[in-house]
């Protein structure tokens, strides 16, 4: 049981260019989860996905997009990468939208040089 | 923004003794959630106290909730190196997502 599973683990990035990183779950969640954390600041929403078809906004959803491709996964897409979005980036799966614990990905440190 | 924020920020301690981590929110909320992240790694949840209870555990580790004063702390007894981690409250205030706090980092030396 694999849980959820990010790709790639590690990234760097020239400023100004495109990725998408890759989240997937196997825990047949409804709810998925884009965090980025950087040091200091704790854990900040950037989009989510409450069920299969819906997506919506966080805290700090500039620069980035999102798709909920299916049920199982969610990508988060940088158009045009930026040194401030230099981070650690989690995705993060539940059951449901509120009242359950969430499951998290191991992570994708990003630079943006 | 940050529903809730962990006190202290950083803690040492030797094996063997407890460590006490506190969480401070602003709002109402439905439960709120601890969570251990050891360095480079993604988090891990811990335990989830609903606004209707007032004391939970679960193994080595008890939680308060006093939604009186929107606090929270989490108590882990007979502290182990492998303990050593950050510690993250998060409060869902049953509207919204999980609102993460900036942590409380808890060093736990032989």
């Amino acid at each position: 049981n694999a849980g959820v599973t990010q790709t790639p683990k590690f990234q760097v990035l020239k400023t100004g260019q495109s990725m998408t990183l890759q989240c997937a779950q196997d825990m047949n969640h409804n709810s998925m989860y884009w965090y980025r954390q950087d040091p200091g600041m704790g854990l900040r929403l950037i989009y989510y996905s409450a069920s299969e078809g819906t997506t919506d906004k966080g805290e700090v959803p500039n620069g980035y997009n999102v798709s909920r491709l299916n049920k199982r996964e969610f990508s988060l897409r940088l158009e045009s990468a930026a040194p401030s979005q230099t981070s650690v980036y989690f995705c993060a799966s539940s059951e449901f939208h509120l009242n359950t614990e969430a499951f998290f990905g191991q992570g994708t440190r990003l630079t943006v040089v | 923004s940050q529903q809730g924020e962990e006190d202290p920020q950083a803690l040492s301690i030797q094996e063997g003794e407890n460590a006490t981590m506190n969480c401070s929110y602003k709002t109402s909320i439905n439960n709120l959630q601890w969570y251990r992240q050891n360095s480079g790694r993604g988090l891990v949840h811990l335990i989830l106290i609903r606004s209707n209870e007032r004391e939970k555990h679960s193994g080595r580790l008890r939680v308060t909730l006093d939604t009186s004063k929107k606090s929270s702390s989490l108590l882990i007894t007979a502290s182990r190196a492998a303990d050593t981690a950050s510690y993250f409250c998060a409060t869902d205030r049953g509207y919204s997502t999980l609102t993460f706090g900036k942590g409380t980092m808890l060093l736990v030396s032989p």
